[in-house]
């Protein structure tokens, strides 16, 4: 079935500092991808999404490139802030059964 | 506002006893979602609904049930027969097939 894999570990880094985190999808057909963000204690928020192959998601300062011929979705920003401390889940929704798949996500913090 | 309620925030469940998590929207969504999650760990799939008074399992069914008798509202019961129910559980929905999904804040669920 479809699947998302995210790269291993907590992400530590400093106040200003380049973030990027992997991102990379098995599916069959032509699924939407999504970047969610969840602070401590919260439910997921729609941080943001791309649907189509060579579509740009952004906000925040946060961007990702949807790359078919990679199957990835990695997210980035230039200049992270203490405010960005959080979990970053990368999803697909498979569009046939309308259901998302996740991947574990990524606790990222932000050193001042 | 629009959007999701869940309630309650924190919930306690003595062994051998049924608990109810409420799950209210009013997006005007048709479909809704139950994901469980646990520390560290990704989002997994217990139940969904596409349409009033119908509803799929999803990936751990086993020892929790539902309902969807309106549009706005998606129950989730944790029965005594799930025998670790400790999580934080979300409850998501979407307007249509392969759009984003809006989360409400969870209900963190411990046993006493």
């Amino acid at each position: 079935g479809d699947s998302v894999t995210q790269m291993e570990g907590p992400v530590t880094l400093s106040e200003e500092a380049f973030l990027t985190i992997n991102c990379t999808y098995t599916a069959t057909g032509y699924p939407s991808l999504f970047w969610y963000v969840q602070y401590p204690g919260e439910g997921l928020q729609l941080l943001l999404k791309a649907t189509k192959a060579d579509d740009k998601g952004s906000n925040k300062g946060f961007e990702a490139t949807y790359r078919k011929e990679t199957t990835s979705f990695h997210l980035e920003k230039g200049s992270v802030q203490v405010s960005d401390s959080a979990v970053y889940f990368c999803a697909l929704s498979d569009q046939g059964n309308n259901r998302l798949a996740f991947g574990k996500g990524n606790q990222v913090v932000v050193i001042p | 506002d629009g959007g999701i309620t869940q309630s309650p925030k924190y919930l306690f469940r003595k062994e051998g006893q049924n608990v109810t998590l409420s799950c209210e929207q009013n997006l005007n969504h048709d479909a809704m979602y139950w994901y469980r999650q646990d520390p560290g760990q990704g989002l997994r799939l217990i139940y969904y609904s596409q349409i009033v008074n119908d509803f799929q399992k999803g990936d751990i069914a086993e020892g929790y049930s539902v309902s969807r008798e309106k549009k706005e509202s998606f129950p989730l019961t944790v029965t005594s027969a799930q025998k670790n129910p400790t999580a934080f559980y979300l409850c998501a929905t979407t307007k249509q097939r392969g759009e984003t999904q809006y989360f409400g804040p969870g209900t963190r669920l411990l046993v006493l």
